[in-house]
This record gives structure tokens, C-alpha cells and sequence, in this order.
């Protein structure tokens, strides 16, 4: 079975500093792994993914992620954070052929920017 | 502008009423997608459908019913509403390739039972 955990629910930072949110996965298959973003009251945005091409993925915003198969992580990491970077973050595994390939997600990681 | 359009946007039903929610892509995608969203659960899978004609259950299907109308459409349906129905609601659809996962998310619908 395809899941994610998000090992944290709630990250708060003060603007300029680091980010990390961390996301561990579990899959039988050779796993795509995404990270979306969600502002308040706001749908859905594809900040980056993996598709097992290069480990280190870019994204948008100043993302990127790196994938670690020996540690089944898939870390989101800023290296300055914005105001503008407070919302919800969802990390994500790709599903099985047997379940249409839905997406399946984590429970979502809070992130709070402090002036 | 292609993507996934859903509506409506808002519904308020009381207890017991019913309502469908519609869902149209215009990407020529196969698979479709019917998640609820709730504080503290993320994005939890009601119903799927990978193919025109076919349908099947996810993780939480209990009080909703679909219907994959043609390619471009995939409705949610609530028979009888109950409070435990309150969520967003997202249609996504999916080309469903191995070597490029590329899926579009709908706006949302956010409903309220009372």
C-alpha cells in the first residue's frame, strides 16, 4: 500500500530563516512523491515532484525536496522563509494501478511565519 | 481556460437533503477523482473512476454515490446528507501515465450540512 506521514502538524518559523517539513513514505512500487501547497479558503498548487529522475527536485517559491530511498523521506526545505510561505503543505505518494494511480496523502503539515 | 471545473462553489443542506456535485475536465484525461478534506485528515479518496464507464470505491465512500457520465464528466451524489458530510469537496483528473503524473485539481466545493 501507497501512504505518507507527515511528521509534524504544525512547523512555525520566523521569516528569513529555514524551512524544513518533513514527510516519510511507504510503497510497494518504485513511488512519485509531490508536494502541495494550500493557502487559506484556496485549492490546490504543485509545488514539486518526483518521478525518478534526479533525487533533488526543484520547485516553485524556492522549494525543493530531496528524495532518500535508504530513509523513505521526501523533505521539503526552503532556505529563507517568507510571510507569504504561510499555509498548508501536503505531502503526496502516487497511487497503484489497481486504484486508478489516485493520489494518496499526508495529513498535512501547518506552517506558521512569524515577523 | 482547460482544468477541472466544479460546482458549486458553496451549498448549504439541511439534514437528510440530497444534492449532486458536478465535476467536467476538458484535458482529455481518463481517470477522475472525487477527495473530501477535513482539519487535520488532508485529502481522503471517496470514489474513482479510471476509465470512462468504470467506477470504484476509495477510502471513504460510505453515503455518496457517482457517476461517470462521459470522459469529461464525474458527478458525486448525496443521497441523504448528514452533518458528518461538511467538507470540502475536490474533483481531480489525472493522464495517468507511468513516466508523467500530471493531475489537475478543481476549485473546491465547501458544503455545510446542518
Amino acid at each position: 500500500a501507497q501512504s505518507v506521514t507527515q511528521l509534524d502538524s504544525h512547523v512555525s518559523v520566523s521569516e528569513g530563516t529555514p524551512v524544513l517539513l518533513r514527510c516519510n513514505y511507504s510503497s510497494s512500487y518504485s513511488p512519485s512523491l509531490f508536494w502541495y501547497v494550500q493557502h487559506p479558503n484556496k485549492g490546490l498548487q504543485l509545488l514539486l515532484k518526483y518521478t525518478s529522475a534526479a533525487t533533488l527536485v526543484k520547485g516553485i517559491n524556492g522549494f525543493e525536496a530531496e528524495f532518500k530511498k535508504s530513509e523513505t523521506s521526501f523533505h521539503l526545505t526552503k532556505p529563507s522563509a517568507h510571510m507569504s510561505d504561510a499555509a498548508e503543505y501536503f505531502c503526496v505518494v502516487s497511487g497503484v494501478p489497481n486504484s486508478g494511480y489516485a493520489l494518496n496523502f499526508g495529513k498535512g503539515t501547518s506552517l506558521l511565519v512569524t515577523p | 481556460n482547460a482544468g477541472v471545473t466544479q460546482t458549486p462553489k458553496f451549498q448549504v443542506l439541511k439534514t437528510g437533503q440530497s444534492m449532486t456535485l458536478q465535476c467536467a475536465q476538458d484535458m482529455n484525461h481518463n481517470s477522475m477523482y472525487w477527495y473530501r478534506q477535513d482539519p487535520g485528515m488532508g485529502l481522503r479518496l471517496i470514489y474513482y473512476s479510471a476509465s470512462e464507464g468504470t467506477t470504484d470505491k476509495g477510502e471513504v465512500p460510505n453515503g455518496y454515490n457517482v457517476s461517470r457520465l462521459n470522459k469529461r464528466e464525474f458527478s458525486l451524489r448525496l443521497e441523504s446528507a448528514a452533518p458528518s458530510q461538511t467538507s470540502v469537496y475536490f474533483c481531480a483528473s489525472s493522464a495517468e501515465t507511468e513516466a508523467n503524473y500530471g493531475y489537475t485539481f478543481g476549485s473546491g466545493t465547501r458544503l455545510t450540512v446542518v
